[in-house]
């Protein structure tokens, strides 16, 4: 799977928007980019996925550039539950292989 | 969806003994993976276990260490042998499920492992 580069930490304020920016130059047209977070204590969590258009689900939203070299992880409102470690992930939708998790960005959220 | 517990939650041991992490899933699944997390580190990938087939290693993890049984669809193990203090780490089981757009993975809560 392809690599991924994502800020090393990120601060937010309660009740404002977060994006979590990933860059992934070297993504092919079959990778999947999908964002996992893990809080504290506990295993990580699927948040969301796409692979070319834009994606919002309950949780957050996707933001996937034009020519899918980088995406950004939108949260429209952070909490101090979303106090997490995000991780930007390439998955290969014809490999069928597990993921592979970076550094990941460790976002703060201060009330 | 899937739900998964592991057991032990957490554990202390002593060098050179031998755990056994259980990991049960609450529905079929045929890819299930297991997970290591050093502290302060991010997941690293051990090993992949199908159902009916050898367990298929990453590099940097073997066998005789890491010994992976998976005797249905909704079971497995991973046991620690011969440990040493540097396998304290957190250790977790993971499935997939689905297949194309909807392919997902699931992660237990993992198993807490010091060893003295």
């Amino acid at each position: 799977d392809a690599k991924t580069t994502q800020p090393n930490s990120m601060e937010s304020n309660e009740e404002e928007p977060v994006h979590l920016p990933c860059n992934h130059s070297t993504i092919s047209g079959t990778d999947y980019i999908h964002w996992y977070r893990q809080l504290p204590s506990q295993g990580p969590e699927y948040v969301i996925h796409g692979l070319t258009s834009n994606v919002n689900n309950r949780m957050a939203s996707l933001a996937i550039a034009e020519d899918r070299k980088s995406s950004t992880l939108i949260l429209h409102r952070a909490t101090l539950r979303d106090a997490a470690v995000y991780y930007c992930i390439l998955r290969d939708g014809q490999a069928g292989t597990a993921l592979i998790f970076g550094k990941g960005t460790t976002l703060s959220v201060s009330s | 969806s899937a739900v998964i517990s592991q057991k032990p939650s957490r554990d202390i041991c002593q060098r050179g003994t031998s755990l056994t992490i259980q990991c049960q899933v609450d529905s079929q699944v045929t890819m299930m993976f297991w997970y290591r997390q050093q502290p302060g580190q991010s997941l690293t990938l051990i090993a992949t276990a199908n159902q009916g087939s050898e367990a298929t290693y990453e590099s940097g993890f073997v066998i005789d260490k890491f010994p992976i049984s998976r005797p249905n669809l909704t079971f497995s193990t991973l046991t620690v042998s011969n440990m040493s203090p540097e396998d304290s780490s957190i250790y977790l089981c993971s499935v997939r499920t689905g297949q194309g757009w909807v392919e997902t993975q699931y992660f237990g809560p993992g198993t807490r492992l010091l060893v003295l």
